[in-house]
């Protein structure tokens, strides 16, 4: 079955305490990216890759590390997250096929931090 | 520099009726990709098309149909015959550059109510 996959789906933690969410796809995408929804904001996008070993600065990158080292996986690392950073997170991985894209979401992390 | 708006915050009409979501645009690009997504109450992102600003013709899918017009930089989504099943936040979003190596910004959403 294509999905996306993320770890972990809720997390609560402290200011300043490092924590990864993992994304991973099983579709062979070239394409992956990572969003945040707030109430009132809306969807912004954080980083994205067109590639291993490529990526690149969304809309609201502050705050936030990627690495594409494979293809499949796409994790997002917060080095110190602060409490403006508690979201819903979202991963998606994307293909195309001539002048068609399909894109795939993964189910979010809630993310509180404290 | 980019932006997408959706003036319509929330819609609420009778199921069986058609609805149309509005998304206006703005960019300096001439080449640039429009997407539309959707949310459903349980929380979960949707795709549902992308279309390629050189790409003006309409799309339809089903009960849904998109309407791109590059002379009023729009690029809205019409439901038809509305079902409850479509409620939901629709979002709107652009992405500059054709090859999709730039990043994607969205409309702040149209929370829509189909009434049973």
């Amino acid at each position: 079955e294509a999905q996306v996959t993320q770890n972990p789906r809720y997390l609560i933690t402290v200011t300043g305490k490092k924590l990864t969410v993992t994304c991973s796809q099983n579709m062979n995408h070239e394409y992956m990216s990572w969003y945040r929804q707030d109430p009132g904001l809306g969807l912004r996008q954080i980083y994205y890759s067109m590639n291993v070993e490529v990526t690149d600065k969304g809309d609201v990158p502050e705050g936030y590390k990627v690495s594409r080292k494979e293809k499949r996986n796409f994790p997002l690392i917060l080095e110190s997250p602060s409490p403006n950073q508690t979201s819903l997170y979202f991963c998606a991985s994307s293909f195309e096929q001539g002048p068609q894209e399909t894109q795939y979401f993964g189910p979010g992390t809630r993310l509180l931090v404290l | 520099a980019q932006k997408v708006t959706q003036a319509q915050t929330e819609i609420s009409v009778v199921e069986k009726e058609d609805v149309t979501l509005d998304c206006v645009y703005e960019t300096r690009d001439t080449t640039y990709y429009l997407f539309w997504y959707k949310q459903p109450p349980s929380g979960e992102l949707v795709f549902l098309i992308r279309r390629n600003s050189f790409d003006e013709q309409n799309e339809i899918s089903g009960r849904y149909s998109w309407n791109f017009q590059k002379s009023t930089s729009s690029f809205n989504f019409t439901i038809t015959a509305s079902q409850v099943v479509d409620s939901a936040v629709y979002f709107c979003a652009l992405s500059e550059a054709g090859n999709r190596d730039d990043k994607i910004i969205f409309g702040k959403g149209t929370r829509l109510h189909i009434l049973p």
